[in-house]
């Protein structure tokens, strides 16, 4: 199906360990996107790319690690995983960087980590 | 981009058309007015956007006020499926700075 989705959609892990979050869309979208969303915060920025191999950071990136190789995934990894990266996690997805652009959300990741 | 303030939380009767007002009054220019909702976990689901024109799509009308200090959201026909929290975001450049939103709640 056509879209923008995530896996896993649940994760439990342990402290120190790694863990990769990915995300797919199917649109061919050039901008892709990972928030995440504690409750008190809102939905905070983490990294965002603007193209393959073509990444930056957001309002919140220490402790990620994103990539880009292809259009179409962008995985992001938690090299040594803290409590307090314990959070849901959206990806999206944009044609454009422009504010007439929007953007199109996965269903989420909910993380874990004890 | 600007700050939006929207009212905590509101309820709608199921049926009627439910009005969600949202304040940006430093919005610039360049800035667009947004609106996504969440439904209980899910990912954030857009609704419409706008720069200064009233736009209306399947989902959703958005009416912006001539000097774009404000802007309301209406559902026309709200259902129990509508219960979600709403946001406001006024978006010039790629990031959406998601607010607390407001809860609605459509009643039967």
């Amino acid at each position: 199906d056509a879209g923008i989705t995530q896996s896993p959609r649940y994760k439990i892990t342990e402290t120190g360990r790694q863990v990769t979050l990915m995300c797919h869309q199917t649109w061919s979208h050039s901008y892709m996107f990972w928030y995440r969303q504690d409750l008190g915060h809102g939905l905070r920025l983490i990294y965002y790319s603007a193209a393959a191999d073509i990444t930056d950071k957001g309002e919140v990136p220490d402790g990620y690690v994103v990539s880009r190789s292809k259009t179409e995934n962008f995985p992001l990894t938690l090299e040594s995983a803290t409590r307090s990266q314990t959070s849901v996690y959206f990806c999206a997805s944009s044609e454009s960087s422009s504010g007439g652009y929007e953007q199109y959300f996965g269903p989420g990741t909910r993380l874990t980590v004890t | 981009d600007a700050k939006t303030t929207q009212p905590p939380s509101m309820d709608c009767a199921e049926g009627r058309a439910a009005n969600l007002p949202c304040n940006h009054s430093t919005i610039s220019g360049n800035e667009y007015v947004y609106w996504y909702r969440q439904i209980h976990s899910q990912g954030p689901q857009y609704i419409i956007h706008g720069l200064k024109n009233n736009e209306t799509n399947e989902m959703a009308s958005l009416i912006i006020t001539e000097d774009r200090k404000s802007s309301t959201l209406i559902l026309p026909h709200a259902t129990l499926r509508d219960t979600a929290v709403y946001y406001c975001i006024a978006r010039g450049y790629y990031k959406l700075s998601f607010g607390a939103g407001t809860t609605v709640t459509v009643r039967a």
